[in-house]
């Protein structure tokens, strides 16, 4: 079984609904990640979790919010989605404090937002 | 402020030759450096690490080379495989420091391809 999943893999929606990506790991890491990767800009951090009081915004964190409900699952959501929110969302987890620092990711989520 | 850069998009070399995949980052304080191999329809998956105290670091066919001086890292591959075809995306870190330890900031990414 896959150490880090995600569902759904794929999703189509419309502008202005809610919608909630979820995350699930069994690595037993503190640390958790929300990114997502568009052509040609890479992989951008939306929020990241350093352990289950612990959420913070990354650099692209507008129209989104996030939930840690237990040291395995991370759930991304968009409020009201809107078009340039397609794009593929990735989820990671790392260990703690200390290290190592390498990321393990989930298989991802494709997202359209029509 | 693109602070990791991978300038060029994509790469495409024969088999068993060697492929040179480059990277270029602006911020000092970075002190760890990670390269990641994505297939399509999967997630990005670790390949490679070098702190900033090394200036290589070998791992069979996989080698990363940092020189701090000029802000660049690489990674070769020797020999070059068909299934090493991938997007290859760099990242830098910092291990010490409040606050920003353990995140990763990554580059565009280069698509390699390898030609049987």
């Amino acid at each position: 079984d896959a150490d880090v999943t995600q569902t759904p893999r794929n999703r189509i929606t419309k502008t202005g609904k809610r919608i909630m990506l979820e995350c699930s790991q069994t690595k037993g890491h503190d640390r958790m990640y929300w990114y997502r990767q568009d052509p040609g800009l890479g992989l951008r951090l939306i929020y990241y979790s350093f352990d289950v009081k612990d959420i913070n915004k990354g650099e692209i964190s507008d129209g989104y919010s996030v939930s840690r409900q237990a040291q395995a699952k991370f759930s991304l959501s968009l409020e009201s989605a809107i078009p340039n929110q397609t794009a593929l969302y990735f989820c990671a987890t790392s260990e703690g404090a200390g290290g190592p620092y390498e990321q393990y990711f989930g298989p991802g989520t494709r997202l359209t937002v029509t | 402020d693109q602070q990791v850069k991978q300038n060029s998009p994509s790469l495409s070399v024969q088999e068993g030759r060697i492929s040179i995949l480059n990277c270029d980052y602006t911020n000092s304080m970075f002190d760890y450096f990670l390269w990641y191999k994505k297939y399509p329809a999967e997630g990005p998956t670790f390949l490679i690490s070098i702190s900033s105290i090394k200036d290589k670091n070998e791992d069979g066919r996989f080698t990363v080379f940092l020189n701090k001086s000029a802000k660049h890292l690489s990674l070769h591959i020797v020999p070059s495989q068909p299934g090493d075809s991938a997007v290859y995306f760099c990242a830098a870190s910092f291990l010490h420091g409040s606050g920003n330890t353990g995140k990763l900031i990554f580059g565009q990414g280069t698509t390699l391809q390898v030609k049987p």
